[in-house]
């Protein structure tokens, strides 16, 4: 069974980082693509980041571009968000994801997302001053 | 980006009963639909993909139907578990992946 733990949450204030982690076990961690989805207090969900086996593909909401980096570590069996430039509207409870899609094998130079088949608890991230 | 509107947001519905819930894409997201159902202090599950798979586990009340702009997720009978609030998504638009704000399905 597919198991995400996030680690990296805590309080922040405006304008500074945090770096947020994924640990994955229970099936082929660099065959798999992921992504972190994060939900505000009281609020739905809302896509942040995704990224390939490979990281060949990689894709940022709108609202993070440009703040966000998303990275994996294969040999690892993990994820990351390295988030810069926090914003009190970043506060939410932020998910690791993983996507339905993998490559095993075969052509996987493109990618063409699925559902989202296993989530981990979340990690809580608050900016505030 | 395709914006995902559901409605209602609240749905007042007693035990037994059928639920319907609406999801509607500002733009074509052919069949790359799916349904999430979240409960309080817990992550969202799927419960339907490809606008009307049910996925692994999923009971049978659950239905999904509808394609390109019109997505509708059906709940034949609410049984005390179902309540809950439901999510769609849309994963035809690469990379800009998108949920819609959410229906919260309450007892009435």
């Amino acid at each position: 069974e597919a198991q995400l733990v996030e680690s990296g949450g805590g309080l922040v204030q405006p304008g500074r980082s945090l770096r947020l982690s994924c640990v994955a076990s229970g099936f082929t961690f660099d065959e798999s693509a992921f992504h972190w989805v994060r939900q505000g207090p009281g609020k739905g969900l809302e896509w942040v980041s995704g990224i390939t086996w490979n990281s060949g593909h990689i894709g940022y909401a709108d609202s993070v571009k440009g703040r966000f980096t998303i990275s994996r570590d294969n040999a690892k069996n993990s994820l990351y968000l390295q988030m810069n430039s926090l914003r009190v509207e970043d506060t939410a409870l932020y998910y690791c994801v993983k996507d339905r899609r993998y490559c095993s094998g075969g052509d996987c130079h493109s990618f063409s997302p699925l559902y989202f088949d296993s989530w981990g608890r979340g990690t809580l991230v608050t900016v505030s001053s | 980006e395709i914006v995902m509107t559901q409605s209602p947001a609240t749905l007042s519905v007693s035990p037994g009963e059928r639920a319907t819930l609406s999801c509607r894409a500002s733009q074509s997201a052919g069949s790359n639909l799916a349904w999430y159902q979240q409960k309080p202090g817990q992550a969202p599950r799927v419960l339907i993909y490809g606008a009307s798979t049910r996925a692994t586990g999923v009971p049978a009340r659950f239905s999904g139907s509808g394609s390109g702009t019109e997505f509708t997720l059906t709940i034949s009978s609410l049984q005390s578990e179902d309540f809950a609030v439901y999510y769609c998504q849309q994963y035809n638009n690469w990379p800009s992946l998108t949920f819609g704000g959410g229906t919260k399905v309450e007892i009435k």
